[in-house]
């Protein structure tokens, strides 16, 4: 099946400082990404969604300013969180929607997922 | 918008039975039906899916109901080896729009 790789799989920031999570579909074209948020032993909460070079979509509650997401080319999207601090500490999944004109087009495919831990 | 809830949050079984994930969804226009499996600490896979065209889908020892009338689906899984221990998440959407997941069931299989 498709491949998404997702760096960094654990991080560990001090209070305001910006961390960065790549995301990238290693076999194919993504046009649309997701970024997801999982508290221990809870769902996958979606964040926004990403269409390549437009802006991200953004789900109610969640802060543009704080969580940003760059969709800069089919393989590749990023999310940076801005002066993390402590509640920021979560899980972060990235997902990637598969290959376009094929009949697996819409199976999303998970990331490994990034730990944060805010110091 | 589409809300899904899933049942029961927890499941143990004992190896060698059956586990049964239900879940319902509310928005009619919902026509593809997910499920991925999360083992602790990794990325949720895709396990099986169903679309509304058919009533269920079986893949060896996993199979899936779909009930559009009643808009709920379900999750068998036969014969169930410690492996299987995981969260299952379900999922509904209208085919190539966003997913909604489920809340998650906590499935553990007892030697």
């Amino acid at each position: 099946g498709a491949v998404v790789s997702q760096h960094p799989s654990w991080v560990i920031c001090k209070s305001g400082t910006s961390v960065k999570i790549e995301c990238r579909s290693l076999d194919f074209q993504a046009t649309t990404m997701f970024w997801y948020r999982q508290f221990p032993k809870q769902s996958l909460m979606l964040m926004a969604t990403s269409n390549e070079g437009s802006k991200a979509t953004y789900e109610q509650g969640v802060e543009k300013d704080k969580f940003l997401i760059n969709h800069a080319s089919l393989t590749l999207s990023t999310l940076t969180v801005t002066s993390a601090h402590p509640e920021d500490s979560s899980f972060y999944i990235c997902s990637a929607r598969g290959p376009t004109k094929t009949i697996a087009k819409n199976i999303q495919y998970f990331g490994a997922g990034t730990r944060l831990s805010v110091l | 918008g589409e809300n899904v809830e899933q049942h029961p949050s927890t499941l143990s079984v004992q190896e060698g039975d059956s586990a049964v994930i239900k879940c319902t969804y509310s928005d009619s226009a919902s026509n593809y039906f997910p499920w991925y499996k999360q083992e602790l600490g990794k990325r949720p896979q895709l396990i099986i899916d169903i679309r509304s065209n058919v009533g269920e889908k079986k893949d060896q020892r996993i199979a899936v109901t779909l009930n559009k009338t009643a808009k709920h689906f379900s999750l068998h899984i036969t014969e169930t080896q410690p492996e299987d221990s995981a969260v299952y998440f379900c999922a509904a959407a209208p085919y190539g729009q966003n997913f909604v997941f489920g809340p998650g069931t906590r499935l553990s299989v007892l030697p």
